[in-house]
This record gives C-alpha cells, structure tokens and sequence, in this order.
C-alpha cells in the first residue's frame, strides 16, 4: 500500500510561538492532500483540503489564518500552526489521495499523525 | 447533509468469538465507502474501499460488505491483535473534493 509520513511524531511548544508539520507521500504522488485534528476518544475532524498549486480550502469554522496550509509539490504538504495556544494542543493528521480527482475509484491514506502539546 | 453512523460504539469480544460491526449513511451519491483501523496514538490504517451495493472484499480475518444503507464489517475468529478503534468513513457528491465523512468509530476489544 502507499505510504503517507509525517514529521514531526510529536512537538512541545510555548503559547504564542508556531509550529510546522510536513505531510509527505513516499511512493506515490498526490494532487490532493488533506488534514485532520483528532481529540481523545474522538473522530477525525476534517480541517481542511490541500490541493498542489493552489490555495487550500478550509473547512467552516476552521480560522485558515491560524492553520496555514501548504501543498508546493506533488509530494508534500506543510500545515503550520501560527500563534499556538493550549487549546490547540491535538493530534494533527494528513492523509493523500492515489488517484486524480477525475478517476472514480481511489483510495486514501493516512499519516501515523503529529501530536502537538502547547505550553 | 451526509452522515455516517457506526454501531455499536464498543464491542468486547472473546478470542475467536465472531461478530459483526455496522456503519450506516446518508450519503448524495456514493462513490466509495472506507473501512480504517486506528490504533492509540497513529493514524488510521487503510482496510478497505466499497464503491457499489453488494460489494464484498476480504482481507485475512476481516471481510467487508456494503448495500444501498450500511456496510458491515464482519470479523471471523477475532485474535487480541485484532483489537483497535474500526473506523468507517464514506465519500459522496461529485463536487466534495474528495472529502471523507467519518462515523464515531466502533472500539473492539479481544481478549484471550
């Protein structure tokens, strides 16, 4: 199956500074990336929708000025958490999609996911 | 608006005690329903992917089933291994961008 890294695996912080994580596909390429946070016990929470060479789309209630998301190349995604604060202490998780936005069948796969504790 | 719902939300289970997890959706035009195992502290890990009713695939001791309303994740002789969080997630609408909808998940626990 693809493969999907993410890095850091885990990353302390002070309040008020900001942290960058990179998704990256290793054997695959992919137009279309996507990020998550995860809250104990809890689901996946779609954040937003990374897209290579064009401008993310954010899901509602999402402050994309907070969560600034990159996609420069067919293999990496960066998610930069700007003016960290402890509430958004989380699991941060990418994933990338095989196959292009036209094909009917694909598949997506995840990260092993980025826990972030701000101080 | 397009939702999934998995049941029951934890399930114990003895070893090699067969049994089966639900996930129901509304979805506007599905075009592929995924099944993920999580276990603590990683990222999901892809099981499964069912594009159309009466789809069915297998993979070791996990078989996955779809209709019109639900997939069915069927586990068969469950080892402790077999023990994590079993998400659900569905893909619909031919304008979401390839957005996936997740369900709460199902938390399966085998023990020996």
């Amino acid at each position: 199956g693809a493969v999907v890294s993410q890095h850091p695996s885990w990353v302390i912080c002070k309040s008020g500074t900001s942290v960058k994580i990179e998704c990256r596909s290793l054997d695959f390429q992919a137009t279309t990336m996507f990020w998550y946070r995860q809250f104990p016990k809890q689901s996946l929470m779609l954040m937003a929708t990374s897209n290579e060479g064009s401008k993310a789309t954010y899901e509602q209630g999402v402050e994309k000025d907070k969560f600034l998301i990159n996609h420069a190349s067919l293999t990496l995604s960066t998610l930069t958490v700007t003016s960290a604060h402890p509430e958004d202490s989380s699991f941060y998780i990418c994933s990338a999609r095989v196959g292009g936005p036209g094909q009917a069948n694909y598949e997506q796969y995840f990260g092993p996911g980025t826990r972030l504790t701000v101080t | 608006e397009d939702q999934v719902t998995q049941s029951p939300e934890a399930l114990r289970l003895q070893e090699g005690e067969s049994s089966s997890l639900n996930c129901s959706y509304t979805v506007s035009g599905l075009r592929g329903l995924f099944w993920y195992r999580q276990d603590p502290g990683k990222g999901p890990e892809f099981l499964f992917t069912l594009y159309s009713a009466g789809e069915e695939k297998e993979k070791e001791r996990l078989k996955a089933t779809l209709t019109k309303k639900e997939s069915f994740l069927h586990i068969t002789a469950p080892k402790p291994e077999d023990s994590a969080t079993y998400l659900c997630a569905v893909q619909g609408g031919y304008n979401q961008g390839g957005k996936l909808i997740f369900g709460q998940g199902t938390e399966l626990s085998v023990k020996p």
